[in-house]
């Protein structure tokens, strides 16, 4: 069965800090996706990103960048200077079968940043 | 505005009670997801519709129901409600019947079962 593992429950860090949220998966798929998504304190659920179990190129949008290791079954997300707008819950979730199961999403990390 | 539609907001109901949630898709989406978050168990993932056809079925109680109808929205009916049913219930669409597509996210119903 598809799980999804974020350890770290709560993060504070102080404003310009670097901030890494793990994510580790399970699943006996070879092909699978991985995304993380945003909950801003308004509480919608915002995308961030998407990944196919196939490329595991590091990605960087901005100060937002991922680190993507099926050796170790690790999704992590990196928040560079951090800023009070980042203040939020972060989920990462997992689809298997080249994508068509529904989303299964760890617990989430909720990440506070304070000025 | 995500396109996605929930409707009440917010709801508060006793136990026992018998409520019923709404969700519009995005305009052209054709599938409709349903998840429960409560502060102990986070997403939890009940139900998907396609086309008007369940597609998936997740940790959906007994209780619990839902149905999709000819012009895409979609109904979870929540019975019998319990004080444990207090969460956040969120719709999601997406065009096709893949995760891979794409959610969009709703900004949920808030249910209070007091």
């Amino acid at each position: 069965a598809q799980k999804v593992t974020q350890a770290q429950t709560e993060i504070s860090v102080v404003e310009k800090e670097d901030v890494t949220l793990d994510c580790v998966y399970e699943t006996r798929d070879t092909t699978y996706y991985l995304f993380w998504y945003k909950q801003p304190p308004s509480g919608e659920l915002v995308f961030l990103i998407r990944r196919n179990s196939f490329d595991e190129q590091n990605e960087i949008s901005g100060r937002y960048s991922w680190n993507f290791q099926k050796s170790t079954s690790s999704f992590n997300f990196t928040i560079t200077a951090s800023q009070v707008v980042d203040s939020a819950v972060y989920f990462c979730a997992l689809s298997e079968s080249s994508g068509n199961t529904p989303l299964v999403f760890g617990k989430g990390t909720r990440l506070s940043v304070i000025a | 505005d995500s396109g996605v539609t929930q409707t009440p907001k917010h709801l508060i109901t006793a136990t026992g009670q018998r409520v019923t949630l709404r969700c519009s898709p995005r305009s052209g989406d054709l599938s409709v997801y349903w998840y429960q978050q409560s502060l102990d168990q986070g997403l939890q993932f009940l139900i998907q519709y396609y086309n008007g056809e369940e597609r998936a079925k997740g940790n959906i109680l007994e209780r619990f129901s839902a149905q999709q109808f000819p012009d895409l929205h979609s109904e979870l009916n929540l019975s019998s409600l319990e004080l444990g049913d207090s969460a956040l219930y969120f719709c999601a669409s997406s065009v096709g019947n893949r995760a891979v597509d794409g959610y969009t996210f709703g900004s949920g119903t808030r249910l209070t079962v007091v």
